[in-house]
């Protein structure tokens, strides 16, 4: 079974600083994905980023990366530059690759960690 | 339209009463997928569909039915509900090539039983 930990419930952090969002994950699988979703208040999740488990190189989008450290099974996200707007909910989730090269597979959750950048 | 949409954005129903939840994709994905964000617990997957066949049931009470007609197209039919079922509903679509692909999510159902 997949399990996804984020031990942080909410951050304060100061515009403009960078902050990071800790997520460690438990899984028997070789091979898996693993997942960034932002949750503003609207409710809507906006996915952020997303590494494969042989990726060798973190990923990065834009002010988003990923500190994948897959010895240690975790996969951190790295905001630089806070902006206000980034206040919301992070969630991390991974699935695992469908061995069988086909069908689909949900995405298993952490509780997510409370953003909130002060001015 | 497009990315994934929802209807209705909130819902208020009484436990006898019938009613569904509409999401549909506008991005081509063979994939589609019903979630349940309760307060202070992780999103719970409900249902997969994949080419549009169910493929996955997390042992979700039957007064949850779905359905999906067409790659596009995934209902919720909600029926004698409990105050408990009150809980925000996520729709996702993927596209699926033996990848863990990106799931993308319509904004959601906010549904409130009394």
């Amino acid at each position: 079974a997949q399990k996804i930990t984020q031990t942080q419930p909410g951050m304060f952090v100061q515009e403009k600083e960078a902050v990071t969002l800790d997520c460690t994950y438990d899984t028997s699988d070789q091979s898996y994905g693993l997942f960034w979703y932002k949750q503003p208040s609207s409710g809507e999740m906006i996915f952020l980023i997303y590494q494969g488990s042989y990726d060798e190189q973190n990923a990065t989008e834009g002010r988003y990366s990923l500190n994948f450290q897959k010895a240690r099974k975790s996969a951190n996200l790295v905001i630089s530059a806070s902006q206000l707007g980034d206040s919301a909910m992070y969630f991390c989730a991974m699935r695992e690759v469908n061995p069988s090269g086909g069908g689909a597979d949900g995405l298993t959750f952490g509780k997510g960690t409370h953003l909130i950048i002060q001015p | 339209e497009t990315g994934v949409t929802q209807t209705p954005r909130h819902l208020v129903m009484g436990m006898t009463n019938k009613k569904s939840l509409k999401c549909e994709q506008h991005l081509g994905h063979n994939a589609m997928y019903w979630y349940k964000q309760s307060a202070k617990k992780p999103l719970e997957l409900m249902f997969v569909y994949s080419l549009e066949e169910r493929v996955e049931n997390n042992s979700v009470p039957s007064r949850f039915s779905p359905e999906c007609p067409n790659s596009s197209h995934l209902f919720l039919h909600l029926h004698t509900l409990q105050p408990e079922d009150s809980a925000l509903y996520l729709c996702a679509s993927s596209w699926e090539d033996g990848r863990a692909d990106t799931q993308y999510f319509g904004p959601g159902t906010r549904l409130t039983v009394l």
